[in-house]
């Protein structure tokens, strides 16, 4: 049983189109990592959210933080084939603590 | 600043066989955990190393063990292995100061490990 939740599993979308990405959970987390990975390749970190409501913005991918750090959303706004690739969510109940990841979402986005 | 890095990059073992992979932490990260990802599924968390001890633990049996080196860097050995045991080991690095972290997880590129 995954303790963090995405949804959806899988999303294809042409060029110039948003999607979002959904993080969800019953526990409580201290921060919330938001990272993509590539084929063959290690996660790479995209943000970190740690205060509850937290919205944080970079370039066209927007993440928020729910307000009782529960759940997390990626919003990507006019996608790019570049942004294809494995977003993956991770959960730290405390600082120095293991990372729970989610089973990730896998983003297709076409030409 | 070199980042992280692993070794070897691809291995191919027989069911029963042991396995070492070896991980180096990001420069001035004294912290290094592993993680396990199957294909098609997010990283399970093996466990973790602080100050050459295991400090945290995961869900996976006696069989995985590591180590942590002096210098940080760190291996990790699969002893019986088994088909499941196929999937890519993640290393990742990351600075505790008096227990709490003060940076966040960076992540190597993986071994990617196939058991026949």
């Amino acid at each position: 049983t995954q303790l963090l939740e995405q949804s959806p599993q899988f999303l294809s979308i042409q060029e110039g189109e948003n999607l979002t990405v959904y993080c969800n959970s019953s526990s409580v987390f201290s921060s919330l990592q938001w990272y993509r990975q590539e084929p063959g390749e290690g996660p790479v970190l995209l943000v970190t959210v740690v205060t509850g409501g937290e919205v944080k913005k970079l370039k066209r991918l927007t993440f928020q933080f729910g307000d009782a750090r529960k759940d997390s959303s990626l919003h990507i706004t006019a996608a790019q084939p570049g942004d294809t690739g494995l977003y993956l969510c991770a959960g730290d109940k405390a600082a120095g603590n293991k990372l729970t990841f989610g089973g990730g979402t896998r983003v297709l986005v076409k030409p | 600043d070199a980042g992280v890095t692993q070794s070897p990059t691809h291995l191919i073992k027989t069911r029963g066989q042991q396995v070492t992979l070896r991980c180096s932490p990001k420069s001035g990260h004294d912290t290094v955990s592993w993680y396990q990802q199957a294909l098609g599924q997010g990283p399970q968390f093996i466990f973790q190393y602080y100050e050459e001890e295991e400090r945290q633990r995961g869900n996976f049996p006696d069989r995985f063990s590591g180590h942590q080196f002096p210098n940080y860097s760190s291996e990790l050995n699969v002893n019986a292995l088994l088909l499941g045991d196929s999937a890519l080991y993640l290393c990742a690095s990351s600075l505790l100061v008096r227990g709490e972290s003060t940076d966040t997880q960076y992540f190597g590129p993986g071994t990617r490990l196939t058991v026949l």
